[in-house]
């Protein structure tokens, strides 16, 4: 069964930093790998969409990577803003064809 | 243009009523799911549909009946409502099974008092 984690659980960071959120799977056999952002009583927003052939996606300040093999992920926020403030949730899909989900980083960017 | 909607965006009800949740989709998908996000803001899957053909079940009490009446519909349907079904209630979409972005609808929050 898959199971994925994000580390740290929170984080809280000065405006200007640049910051890494990381995911790991136990799966590799994987789809892909989708990373969201869900801001306080909202829904979901897709940020990026890795492929489990590719090895990164970029958009914007947001880069993430994969290492299948390894089975893990990073997500790159470039320059952070406080407006980045949310929480961040890594999600793979195996060949259930649900997406499984890490608990999330609850981001905190501080003016 | 809202490209998953789901209605109502809040529930309040009693226990052992029934409710109805609607979820459609404008993006043309043909695969679409439940997602359930309790509590402690966990995110688990209860339903898939392909083209209106159910294709994933979890471990879901049989009081929770998916419906898809057409590829852009999928409403979720609860009986017997319970203290424990409190949450909120995410409907997605995307093209196909396998490699392709999942869309999801802003969320019901479910609350049985």
């Amino acid at each position: 069964k898959q199971e994925v984690t994000q580390i740290p659980a929170a984080l809280s960071v000065p405006e200007g930093e640049n910051l890494v959120l990381n995911c790991s799977f136990t799966d590799s056999a994987i789809y892909n790998l989708q990373w969201f952002r869900q801001d306080p009583g909202k829904g979901l927003t897709s940020l990026l969409l890795i492929q489990s052939s590719q090895r990164e996606q970029t958009s914007g300040r947001l880069n993430a990577s994969l290492d299948k093999s390894s089975g893990r992920s990073t997500l790159y926020i470039a320059a952070s803003q406080p407006g980045d403030s949310a929480t961040y949730l890594c999600a793979v899909k195996n060949s259930g064809y649900a997406l499984n989900f890490g608990k999330g980083t609850s981001l905190l960017v501080t003016p | 243009d809202t490209a998953v909607s789901q209605t109502p965006k809040y529930l309040v009800t009693q226990m052992g009523n029934d409710k109805s949740i609607k979820c459609e989709q404008n993006l043309g998908h043909d695969t679409m799911y439940w997602y359930k996000q309790d509590s402690k803001k966990f995110l688990k899957i209860m339903f898939s549909y392909n083209n209106k053909e159910l294709i994933i079940n979890e471990t879901v009490p049989n009081r929770f009946s998916p419906k898809s009446p057409d590829k852009a519909h999928l409403n979720l349907h609860i009986n017997s409502l319970e203290l424990g079904d409190s949450a909120v209630y995410f409907c997605a979409s995307s093209r196909g099974l396998e490699g392709n972005e999942q869309f999801f609808g802003p969320g019901t929050r479910l609350t049985v008092l």
